[in-house]
Formats: structure tokens, C-alpha cells, sequence
């Protein structure tokens, strides 16, 4: 059964770049099956999908986040990361890695979590 | 994007009741619509996928209904851990997008 569990800073200034990892148990993070989701949570704007990686066939952002988000897969760690650009108190929120499948990506059956990170100087 | 729009916001019931939560989306999204679970502090959980799939080990008294642009999820026989958030999540469309959430409390 995949585990994943979230980490990183909870604290970032603005303009800065946000930076997190989840890490994969359980199951391989290189399956050609798994799609590796972010997805951001704050009271404001309620859960928002911010983009997907799966190892063959890379990745897909949500147009709201597409000019400053980058993930990525490290294969000797087992762990798939998130890197959100320039931001600001509006990012604020939990973040959550979650596993989607093949054929159904944005259908999220495991979820990390969550990692809280506020966005102040 | 895909606007999901669930009612009520808020909804009071107490133990032993039958729930009805809708969602209604902005465009039709096939059967491509999972129902989760969240409680205070915690991730949400999957309970529903394919409008209607119940997910393994969920009780029996949950179920989802719907196609296209409208959406149910049922609790036959409220119980106490049912005291929750729900939400509904199409996945039919980019980008994936959740509706507001239902807080339901005890009455």
C-alpha cells in the first residue's frame, strides 16, 4: 500500500520560492501507473489542484499556477518535488501530495498529510 | 475551468438521520466525480469515485449518485464519525477543480 508523507519549510518570505518534497512508500515512484499530484488547501480558496508529474509522461499544471510551479521526480530518494516560485501570502496554505492512476490521474485514492506553509516576511 | 458548486454549505443533523449532499457542475463531467472526506487536523479520504464506486472499506450506509452536471451523496443512517467536511472533486476535466465543501455538524 503507497505511503506518502510531506516535508519542507513551513516558513517562506515573500518573493521567495517555495520548496517541498513527498516521499514515496510502498510503491514505486517511477511506475509507469502512479501520477504524482500536488494539491494546495487555505481557507480563502478551499482545496486547488496545482499539477501532476508521472515519470513517463512528465507533467501538467493547473494554467493558475502553470508560470511558477516546477515538479520533478528523484528517483534515488523516492521522492517527487514541488517548487512554487515568487510567492506570496495568498500562497499560504497546506499542501498535500496525493496518487492518482493511469486512465484517471485527478482521481486521488492516497493522500499525504499535508505540510502547513505560511508565506511572511 | 469546471466550477463545482455543492449545497448546502453548512448542513445540521443528528445521529440516525439520512443526509443528502449535492454538487452541481458548470459542465458536464461524465461519471468523473469523487466524494471525499475530511476531518479537522487530517487529509482528506476518498470515499467515492465514479460518481457511484464506493471505496473499499467505507461503510455500506454511504453512496453517490449522478452524471454529467449533477451529483448526490447519501448517508442512509448518519453516525457520529460521520460529523465531517465533504467535498466533490471532478476529474474529467483540466484542471481538476473541487467544489466548496459541506460542513456537517450535530444538531
Amino acid at each position: 500500500q503507497v505511503q506518502l508523507q510531506e516535508s519542507g519549510p513551513g516558513l517562506v518570505k515573500p518573493s521567495e520560492t517555495l520548496s517541498l518534497t513527498c516521499t514515496v512508500s510502498g510503491g514505486s515512484i517511477t511506475s509507469y501507473n502512479y501520477y504524482w499530484n500536488w494539491i494546495r488547501q487555505s481557507p480563502e480558496k478551499g482545496l486547488e489542484w496545482i499539477g501532476y508529474i508521472n515519470y513517463s509522461d512528465g507533467t501538467y499544471f493547473n494554467p493558475s499556477f502553470k508560470s511558477r510551479v516546477t515538479i520533478s521526480v528523484d528517483t534515488s530518494s523516492h521522492q517527487c518535488s514541488l517548487r512554487l516560485r515568487s510567492v506570496t501570502s495568498a500562497d499560504t496554505g497546506i499542501y498535500y501530495c496525493a496518487k492518482g492512476a493511469r486512465g484517471t490521474p485527478g482521481n486521488f485514492d492516497v493522500w499525504g498529510q499535508g505540510t502547513m506553509v505560511t508565506v511572511s516576511s | 475551468a469546471v466550477r463545482m458548486t455543492q449545497s448546502p454549505s453548512t448542513f445540521s443533523a443528528s445521529t440516525g438521520d439520512r443526509v443528502s449532499i449535492t454538487c452541481r457542475a458548470s459542465q458536464g463531467v461524465s461519471s468523473y466525480l469523487a466524494w471525499y472526506q475530511q476531518k479537522p487536523g487530517k487529509a482528506p479520504k476518498r470515499l467515492i469515485y465514479a460518481a457511484s464506486t464506493l471505496e473499499g472499506g467505507v461503510p455500506s450506509r454511504f453512496s453517490g449518485s449522478g452524471s454529467g452536471t449533477d451529483f448526490t451523496l447519501t448517508i442512509s443512517c448518519l453516525q457520529s464519525e460521520d460529523f465531517a467536511s465533504y467535498y466533490c472533486q471532478q476529474y474529467g476535466n483540466y484542471p481538476y477543480t473541487f467544489g466548496q465543501g459541506t460542513r456537517l455538524e450535530m444538531k
